[in-house]
């Protein structure tokens, strides 16, 4: 079955530190993948996707992701993290549904990111 | 350009109650996903429209939940009878035309719904 899984519930970095955020999938074709970030109250920002190709992808604000596929990983970093980049991380995988081609994505559970000063 | 709009943000609704949810695509987009986020929980698909068609609800509760993405007008998503477990946040999300795979859902504001 298709799933996506972020280990990590909660993290605490502070100001400046670099940041990495685990993202592991199962999918059984290439998958396509995607990094969205949630500020309280807010609907879902995309940071950056990976379909094919070079395998470490930019995003926005600074963030980069890598795929590994021998280790079905799809890692979220940034060098160093800011107080404003406290908020709520999804990995997603989107699926092609049996009807079509649908972009269904499927979610992780969300890793929340606290930035100390 | 202004991007995915939903209404109302917060609704507060009785045990037996309906709740009717609006989503606005951003403009030029014909493809509209509904998903829930229940607390503590990701996001869960629920229904894929496009325009007056309904292509995959296979993330659909079984019983009292619809959704509808007129010719005209925004997409709703309707809960009927509505019971405490379906306080969450609901987002609906757009992409273009070309729709696929690899387009980018682009994502409203959310609607939290809390049942009493």
């Amino acid at each position: 079955a298709q799933s996506v899984t972020q280990p990590d519930i909660h993290i605490t970095v502070s100001e400046g530190a670099s940041l990495e955020l685990r993202c592991n999938y199962s999918y059984g074709a290439t998958p396509y993948l995607f990094w969205y970030v949630q500020s309280p109250g807010q609907g879902l920002q995309l940071l950056l996707k990976y379909f094919s190709g070079d395998t470490l992808v930019q995003g926005i604000k600074g963030f980069e992701a890598e795929f590994k596929r021998s280790q079905s990983s799809f890692n979220l970093r940034k060098p160093s993290v800011h107080w404003s980049d406290a908020a709520e991380y999804f990995c997603a995988v989107g699926a092609i549904s049996r009807v079509g081609a649908t972009n269904k994505l499927i979610f992780g559970t969300g890793t929340l990111l606290a930035v100390q000063p | 350009n202004a991007g995915v709009m939903q209404n109302p943000r917060h609704l507060v609704r009785r045990r037996g109650q309906e709740a009717r949810l609006r989503c606005s695509p951003m403009k030029g987009h014909s493809h509209v996903y509904w998903y829930r986020q229940l607390p503590e929980e990701g996001l869960k698909f629920m229904v894929y429209l496009q325009k007056e068609n309904i292509i995959d609800e296979s993330g659909m509760p079984k019983e009292r939940f619809s959704a509808e993405f007129p010719k005209e007008g925004p997409s709703i998503l309707r809960i009927q009878q509505v019971v405490r477990g379906d306080s969450a946040a609901y987002f609906c999300a757009s992409s273009p035309a070309t729709g696929g795979a690899k387009e980018t859902q682009y994502f409203g504001p959310g609607t939290r719904l809390l049942v009493l």
